[in-house]
């Protein structure tokens, strides 16, 4: 099956400024979530956004859902060096969980 | 508490050997998982076990097989590997099956030669 997909793939920024990562997905879906993965190293996760949710915040993070559209961003704001990472979504849909091919982010000091 | 803790970290098998890659969670968690990630790709689901006693084949489960010894582990067996399989092998367990959030292990770098 095919995975959903990420955009972009890479982006770089500097500190201080906000990523913005959008993922698209195919099916509908019982929650979206999102997790960061640094080099070399397993998941963690960061933020889980049910179907029938349209906004969650934590921390520096907001997580935007557009089911219409099958859609959903993660807002990194005010970024740091250690934000650098993998981020990835995961769609998990009655029996099936589809992980995105990821968006690596780096924040340069 | 370890969270989820997977064995060994590093793997190197030849063509056509077998191995058995271990997997164990201290959450009290039902559900785990096994995930197989390839360079610069997202996690694709081996197996999945939705409860002690249960398993359920994801997306690419072909060479693999799994074992949900009980509710604490859970482990993923290559009974004749293939350079194909060369990967990260990711283990990650939650509370119910898709509801809630996962956790996962630091990983296993298997290469096959």
């Amino acid at each position: 099956s095919q995975q959903g997909e990420e955009d972009p793939q890479a982006l770089s920024i500097q500190e201080g400024e906000n990523a913005t990562m959008n993922c698209s997905y195919k099916t509908s879906i019982n929650n979206l979530q999102w997790y960061r993965q640094n080099s070399g190293r397993g998941l963690v996760h960061l933020i889980l956004i049910r179907s029938n949710e349209r906004e969650k915040h934590s921390g520096r993070l907001r997580v935007t859902l557009d089911t219409s559209k099958k859609s959903s961003s993660l807002l990194i704001t005010a970024s740091r060096a250690a934000d650098t990472a993998s981020y990835f979504c995961l769609e998990t849909s009655g029996s099936r969980l589809t992980f995105g091919e990821g968006t690596q982010l780096t924040v340069n000091p | 508490n370890a969270g989820v803790t997977q064995t060994p970290k590093f793997q190197v098998l030849k063509t056509g050997q077998s191995m058995t890659l271990q997997c164990a969670q201290d959450m009290n968690h039902n559900s785990m998982y096994w995930y197989r990630q390839d360079p610069g790709m997202g996690l694709r689901l081996i197996y999945y076990s939705a409860s002690e006693g249960t398993t359920d084949k994801g997306e690419v489960p072909n060479g693999y097989n799994v074992s949900r010894l009980n509710k604490r582990e859970f482990s993923l067996r290559l009974e004749s590997a293939a350079p194909s399989q060369t990967s990260v092998y990711f283990c990650a367990s939650s509370g119910e099956l898709h509801i809630y959030e996962q956790y996962f292990g630091p990983g296993t770098r298997l290469t096959v030669t």
